[in-house]
């Protein structure tokens, strides 16, 4: 069981937006301004596409957004394209025995 | 261009020893945290260890506690994983990941597979 809890799966048509939810505790997400959000194709190495909630860094495309509302985090794509077909992991700092979270990933389908 | 390239994976008996190396180039490694997550095959990310820019605090999952020890030498940009005691759950793929302290994980390697199997 992870820390911190994500949809299984999600799905959108081209065009349209969908939007992922991680929750966690106030040891975590509630915390601290440290979430951040992976992108996994098959076979490839996680690549970082949100951090510090919020903030995209430079590879990445504005189609993608982060917010933080208490506990709970959330990753926005817009303009579903093709290629963003993939699994989707969010992750936080913790205070807790384990310094650093992962929810249990969100496979997004692009219909 | 930015390359994290973990070596010295591979298939190990129950309670064998493996040892890890990630070498870095094209990204700054001193001055950063470097992390190890592991991944088994069709499942889902699990943070490993850390530890920080300069070698002197080091952070376990409680699962590999006791049993790996993560090093660093910033005079040869690589980071290690002595991995003992191995346990058939500890069969994963293992990630070297670069992170600006506490923030995030900003460049990962292409992964190396460890098989725990008799």
């Amino acid at each position: 069981q992870s820390a911190l809890t994500q949809p299984a799966s999600v799905s959108g048509s081209p065009g349209q937006s969908i939007t992922i939810s991680c929750t966690g505790t106030s040891s975590d997400i509630g915390a601290y301004n440290y979430v951040s959000w992976y992108q996994q194709h098959p076979g490839k190495a996680p690549k970082l596409m949100i951090y510090d909630v919020s903030d995209r860094p430079s590879w990445v495309s504005d189609r993608f957004s982060g917010s933080k509302s208490g506990n709970t985090a959330s990753l926005t794509i817009s303009g579903l394209q093709a290629e963003d077909e993939a699994d989707y992991y969010c992750s936080s700092f913790s205070s807790s025995s384990v310094e650093r979270v992962f929810g249990g990933g969100t496979k997004l389908t692009v219909l | 261009e930015v390359q994290l390239v973990e070596s010295g994976g591979g298939l190990v008996q129950p309670g064998g020893s493996l040892r890890l190396s990630c070498e870095v180039s094209g990204v700054t490694f001193s001055g950063y945290w470097m992390h190890w997550v592991r991944q088994v095959p069709g499942k889902g990310l699990v943070w490993v260890s850390r530890i920080n820019s300069d070698g002197s605090h080091t952070s376990y999952a409680a699962s590999v506690k006791g049993r790996f020890t993560i090093s660093r030498d910033n005079a040869k940009n690589t980071l290690y994983l002595q991995m003992n005691s191995l346990r058939v759950e500890d069969t994963a793929v293992y990630y070297c990941v670069r992170g600006p302290p506490l923030r995030c994980l900003d460049y990962w390697g292409q992964g190396t597979l460890v098989t725990v199997s008799s």
